[in-house]
């Protein structure tokens, strides 16, 4: 069974651009869950889409968006680039509650993200 | 402060020696708690879940819980060099969101 796919794996821009990031779960995984990696912060969640449904959202500028489509894949933005935007973007998805839900993400590579 | 607290590390270790890693937390309404593994320019893996205090052992790995005191643990026995990586808590907040430790990273030196 593959695992979750990102894509691009690395990408660099400059400020005031934007970035596009693509993620496409494990199948039969309708959660998707994106999360930002720095090494001051850690992971930190962006926000989570169940069924094209946003059904939670981080504490980030609404410069981050996201979407997720009817195949279960998902897109996030980051408009208006800036330098501490920097990090790598991780997006992970879920099984099902009916398999067994056990609260494990499993995680893609990550997309990982320079901006000068 | 920040809801989960992970020493950042780094630890070093000689083979096979006993390794424990913690995360304090702040949040008494966190439910699950999990450890992730995460090797360079790889995504996390789940290594360990408990939802209950107390101890949860599989192989070399033991999960410990004690949410009176709000502090988890992970125990590796037996290390080897490949187990250095990065090592995150994690736990539920509830609503689809899980808060992370920001990583302890290990190396294990043959």
């Amino acid at each position: 069974k593959a695992g979750v796919t990102q894509t691009p794996r690395y990408l660099i821009k400059t400020r005031g651009q934007q970035v596009t990031l693509s993620c496409s779960p494990i199948s039969g995984h309708r959660s998707v869950s994106w999360y930002q990696q720095t090494p001051g912060q850690g992971l930190q969640f962006l926000f989570e889409y169940f069924s094209e449904t946003q059904r939670n959202k981080g504490n980030f500028p609404g410069r981050f968006s996201g979407r997720q489509f009817s195949n279960s894949r998902s897109e996030m933005n980051v408009s208006t680039l800036e330098l501490g935007d920097s990090a790598l973007y991780l997006c992970a998805s879920t099984p099902p509650r009916e398999t067994g839900y056990t609260g494990e993400l499993f995680f893609g590579e990550g997309s990982r993200l320079t901006v000068l | 402060q920040k809801e989960v607290e992970q020493d950042p590390g780094p630890l070093s270790v000689p083979e096979g020696a006993i390794v424990s890693l913690n995360c304090t937390y702040s949040n008494s309404a966190f439910q699950y708690f999990m450890w992730y593994r995460q090797y360079s320019r790889k995504g996390p893996e789940l290594l360990m879940y408990t939802y209950s205090s107390g101890n949860k052992e599989d192989g070399r790995f033991t999960a410990q819980v004690d949410k009176s005191s709000k502090y988890i643990s992970l125990f590796i026995r037996d290390s080897q060099p490949s187990d250095s990586a990065t090592y995150l808590c994690a736990m539920y907040a509830g609503t689809y969101k899980y808060i992370f430790g920001t990583g302890t990273r290990l190396k294990v030196l043959a």
